[in-house]
């Protein structure tokens, strides 16, 4: 059966780095795309970054972009989310999850999920 | 960005009865809208996928309708594993993929 395991979370100060895993087993996992996706405390869903089943397109959420970095090595079937310049405002339960089966095709609605990792910047 | 708006933000109801969430989208989405459920300490699950097809394992008390920008998701026969916040998603127009504020459904 299809799971996601996340892993990385952790308390870190505004100004710190961070880096989440994800691993994936029981699909096929370079043939899907992979997102992570947060949740304040007590908050609702938002969407972080996408990378495309072959790792090369990636896109990212205005409010993360060009601190965050998603990648993923399907050789390993692991997919990365780098945080670096933490803020405060990126504290979350951060998922990774993929991508469902439209028609056969990897589309973007989020079937399966990881169990989350919790991301705390704090001073 | 496509804003997605649900209502009510929080919907009263019993067991047995019929739940009627709404989403509205601030452009046309075509049929590209999903529906979640999350319950505390867990993370969501997919419902509903191109507004009205049933993800795998969904039980058929759960069903999506609309097009365009209103889009309603109906769940009858309340069950009281049901109870839960409901969340609405577009992928027409990405990124961002946008999600809705949720609708919590209580006892």
């Amino acid at each position: 059966q299809v799971q996601l395991v996340d892993s990385g979370g952790g308390v870190v100060r505004p100004g710190g780095s961070l880096r989440l895993s994800c691993a994936a087993s029981g699909f096929t996992f370079s043939s899907f795309g992979m997102h992570w996706v947060r949740q304040a405390p007590g908050k609702g869903l938002e969407w972080v970054a996408i990378v495309w089943s072959d790792g090369t397109t990636k896109y990212y959420a205005d409010s993360v972009k060009g601190r965050l970095t998603i990648s993923r090595d399907n050789s390993k079937n692991t997919l990365d989310l780098q945080m670096n310049s933490l803020r405060v405002e990126d504290t979350a339960m951060y998922y990774c999850a993929r991508e469902a089966l439209c028609s056969g095709v990897s589309c973007g609605y989020f079937q399966h999920w990881g169990q989350g990792a919790l991301v705390t910047v704090s001073s | 960005e496509i804003v997605l708006t649900q209502s009510p933000a929080t919907l009263s109801l019993s067991p047995g009865e019929t739940a009627t969430l709404s989403c509205r989208a601030s452009q046309s989405v075509s049929n590209y809208l999903a529906w979640y459920q999350q319950k505390p300490g867990q993370a969501p699950r997919l419902l509903i996928y191109d507004a009205s097809n049933r993800a795998t394992g969904i039980p058929g008390r759960f069903s999506g309708s609309g097009s365009g920008t209103d889009f309603t998701l109906t769940i009858s026969s309340l069950e009281p594993e049901d109870f839960a916040v409901y969340y609405c998603q577009q992928r027409s127009n990405w990124p961002p993929y946008s999600f809705g504020q949720g609708t919590k459904l209580e006892i």
